[in-house]
């Protein structure tokens, strides 16, 4: 998985709970990616970073942010979890070629 | 808008036999492609990647294809294998773009 790392690996939480996932990299590289996976739409841009506190939104970003204080780490928030927001998480790496990380599985109750 | 999808959403092979997954695109500022590989509970494994101005890029036991005046992608794998396997995406890049644009997959069986 290119040397990056997501945690938690599964979890549970009831809606209207915050929610953080991390993404932890070690391949020192400025671009990063958050991605969520549903049946039916394949994968879908969240939010990314190009840098240190330099985000932008992706296609889905309604009810998410993120954060990136170190090049490292990058961390997506939902502030207030839904339903519709039960899917698997994915945390991406590289600029053209993307490298993932092993996903996150996140059920909302 | 425009999109990435695939002809096929499923395709069952028998073990030994040649696989070819299809991709279409629609849009013609697309200048770098990508496949991915993605076995059930893990993430999108990079396959191999070809730029627009590439018709062929060989890899070990897969070679893509890229049609530039139908706008289509395909991966082939020679000789599937069990482990071949997964759900299979292609994905673009437009020109001077960091953003990759998925394809929803084609779901690869082998059969024994």
């Amino acid at each position: 998985d290119a040397g990056i790392t997501q945690s938690p690996r599964h979890k549970v939480t009831e809606t209207g709970t915050p929610v953080t996932l991390r993404c932890h990299q070690t391949e020192n590289h400025r671009y990063m990616y958050w991605y969520r996976q549903d049946p039916g739409h394949g994968l879908r841009l969240i939010h990314y970073s190009y840098g240190v506190k330099d985000t932008d939104k992706g296609e889905v970003s309604d009810g998410y942010s993120v954060s990136r204080s170190k090049t490292e780490d990058f961390l997506l928030t939902l502030e207030s979890a839904t339903s519709s927001q039960t899917s698997v998480y994915f945390c991406a790496i590289g600029k053209g070629t993307q490298y993932f990380g092993p996903g996150t599985r996140l059920l909302v109750l | 808008g425009e999109s990435v999808g695939l002809h096929l959403p499923t395709l069952s092979v028998q073990e030994g036999d040649n696989s070819i997954i299809n991709c279409a695109y629609s849009n013609s500022a697309s200048d770098y492609f990508i496949w991915y590989k993605q076995e059930s509970g893990k993430g999108p494994q990079f396959i191999i990647d070809i730029r627009s101005n590439m018709d062929k890029r060989q890899g070990q036991r897969v070679t893509v294809l890229l049609n530039k005046t139908v706008k289509h992608l395909s991966l082939q794998i020679a000789a599937t294998q069990p482990g071949d396997s997964a759900v299979y995406f292609c994905a673009e890049i437009l020109k001077g773009g960091s953003r990759l644009t998925f394809g929803e997959g084609t779901q690869l069986t082998v059969n024994p």
